[in-house]
This record gives structure tokens, sequence and C-alpha cells, in this order.
């Protein structure tokens, strides 16, 4: 079984420009979740998406949002890209996310690089 | 508030030689705990997880980890580390409203000296 995609892999983007980042769960998961990794604040959750709708969300600004469409598939938008925004950007999906014995795997990431 | 604190920043072992990195947590319940590893430019990996149960928990690559409820720790160790081991290893605990929101901890960075 395929595991979880995430595409591109590397964006470089400039200060106050928009970015779309994608990530295709494992077939037959239907929470996905993403989380952001950089050297100062390490791995925070953002949010996470269950059935097209978002179930949980972080501690981050209105400019970081997401979707998921009907196929499980997500994407998350970060609007008015800031420096601060560069970082590793993770997905990860799991069965259906409700109970903690629901393993979460995670795919690769997106390194982000704002200049 | 959960949180979990991974008090080694960097450590450095001999290749051969065993291994433990330390994992403190708190949590207001019955915690569920993970440990990652993750490769340069990789995502992360699962070594194991505790939910419950027999608090050893066997896990891949041959680590395993040991919940000790009276001191709150979830300790990894290894056996004979190897130089595919370096990597950066994060401990974590499960989200208290779902299985989604992991709290991390800041992780240890494991190298090995040949």
């Amino acid at each position: 079984k395929a595991g979880v995609t995430q595409t591109p892999r590397y964006l470089i983007k400039t200060r106050g420009q928009q970015v779309t980042l994608s990530c295709s769960p494992i077939s037959g998961h239907r929470s996905v979740s993403w989380y952001q990794q950089t050297p100062g604040q390490g791995l925070q959750f953002l949010f996470e998406y269950f059935s097209e709708t978002q179930r949980n969300k972080g501690n981050f600004p209105g400019r970081f949002s997401g979707r998921q469409f009907s196929n499980s598939r997500s994407e998350m938008n970060v609007s008015t890209l800031e420096l601060g925004d560069s970082a590793l950007y993770l997905c990860a999906s799991s069965l259906e996310g409700r109970e903690r014995t629901d393993t979460q795997y995670f795919g690769p990431g997106t390194r982000l690089t704002v200049l | 508030a959960q949180s979990v604190t991974q008090p080694d920043i960097h450590i450095t072992v001999s290749e051969g030689a065993s291994l433990e990195l330390r994992c403190n947590y708190s949590y207001g319940a019955t915690p569920y705990l993970f440990w990652y590893v993750q490769s340069p430019g990789q995502g992360l990996q699962l070594l194991l997880k505790y939910f419950s149960g027999d608090t050893l928990v066997q896990g891949i690559k041959g680590f395993e980890a040991e919940f000790k409820r009276s001191q709150s720790s979830f300790n990894l160790r290894k056996p004979s580390v190897h130089w595919s081991d370096a990597a950066e290893y994060f401990c974590a605990v499960g989200g208290y409203s779902s299985a989604s929101k992991i709290i991390f901890g800041s992780g240890t960075r494991l190298s090995i000296r040949p």
C-alpha cells in the first residue's frame, strides 16, 4: 500500500505570495492532519480534516487554511507569506482519527522557503 | 497542560554501543505515547507506540521503550546501535481530544561515532 505523498517536495516563494501544498493520504484513510516543523518551534499541529470538514485546529493565524476533498486528499494554503513561514510542512493520515489508538502515518513533507 | 520533554538535545554514541533516549511527559489521563524517527530531509517514521498493557513495548529496527507511570517517562532503548540509526528522534503524546493532535517533544539528535 502506498504511503502518504506530498507535493511538491520543495518550494521557494517570496514574501507576500501565497502557496498551496497538497497531500494524498494512504488509501482508506479519512483523517488528514498538517504539522509545521521549524528549528525554533519544533513540530506544531496546524489542523486536521475529516470528511471534508476541519475537525481540529492548532494555534496558527488565519493565513493558514486548508481543505479536504471527497477522495480524502487535502490541501493547505498559506496566504501573504512571511519569512517565518519557512518550514517543513508535514502531512499525516490515519483511518478515522477518533480513537487515540488510531496511528498517524507521516509523509515526507514539503520544504517551503520564503525569501 | 499536556507536554513532552526530551532533555537531551544531542547524543553521540559509538557504533555497537547501547542507547537510551529520555522522554518525560505531562498528561492528565492515561497517556498514549509514541516514538518517531526522522532522517535528514525526510518525514517521520513511527518506531513504536504505547496505549496500554505491557509496559515494555517492542518496535521496529530493534528499538524498545518502557513506560514508567511513576516516573512519567517513556525512554527509548536499543542494545546495539548501527550507523544507520543516526537521525532525530521524537517522543510524542497522543492528543487529548482525538488521535490527530499529537504533542511532540523537541527531539533528540543522535550521532553515531564510527
